[in-house]
């Protein structure tokens, strides 16, 4: 049981490339989320879904698009990266009752 | 925007001793969540309250709501080195979206 995993775990862009942010889990659950966590801010949510073929906007969705194809995978893509978009992400896997599991996490950094 | 507040934004203690973090939010809400966050890696789950509960314990950890004033604490009884991470709370407004603070950073000096 690997739990959440993302890839990969540190990635530099170039302005304007794009690039999808892999995530993953095994615990068979429904909910899935997309953070970026900047100095100061805690974690701000992207992108949620509430099951496959299912996704919502958070917080702070500009720039991002997900999908959900299967339970288990909910991949972030950036379209076109930006400065403003150099972060750490993090996925998240909700269970039942709300506790959240988080992935370890992918440093991006945009030039 | 975010809900959750948490004071103080730093805290400093030695080994053995308590820690004690507060956090305040705006609406009502279903539960409320303490994470902690080791340097570079991801948030680990430490408890959830939920809104008709008033104090919850898990091992050294302590965890009180309240509901009325819309504020929760976070104690961490005789402190260990391993306890140096950020804490940070979460509110459930009953969608299972989490709306994080910016976080407490624990030091524990030895």
């Amino acid at each position: 049981n690997a739990g959440v995993t993302q890839t990969p775990k540190f990635q530099v862009l170039k302005t304007g490339q794009s690039m999808t942010l892999q995530c993953a889990q095994d615990m068979n659950h429904e909910y899935m989320s997309w953070y970026r966590q900047d100095p100061g801010m805690g974690l701000r949510l992207i992108h949620y879904s509430v099951g496959a073929g299912i996704t919502d906007q958070g917080e702070v969705p500009n720039g991002y698009n997900v999908s959900r194809s299967t339970t288990e995978d909910f991949p972030l893509r950036l379209l076109s990266a930006a400065p403003s978009q150099t972060s750490v992400y993090f996925c998240a896997s909700t269970a039942e009752m709300g506790t959240q599991y988080f992935g370890p996490g992918t440093r991006l950094l945009v030039l | 925007s975010q809900q959750g507040e948490e004071d103080p934004q730093a805290l400093s203690i030695q080994e053995g001793e308590n820690a004690t973090m507060n956090c305040s939010y705006k609406t009502s809400i279903n539960n409320l969540q303490w994470y902690r966050q080791n340097s570079g890696r991801g948030l680990v789950h430490l408890i959830l309250i939920r809104s008709n509960e008033r104090e919850k314990h898990s091992g050294r950890l302590r965890v009180t709501l309240d509901t009325s004033k819309k504020s929760s604490s976070l104690l961490i009884t005789a402190s260990r080195a391993a306890d140096t991470a950020s804490y940070f709370c979460a509110t459930d407004l009953n969608d299972y979206k989490l709306s994080f603070g910016a976080g407490t950073t624990v030091t524990v000096r030895a």
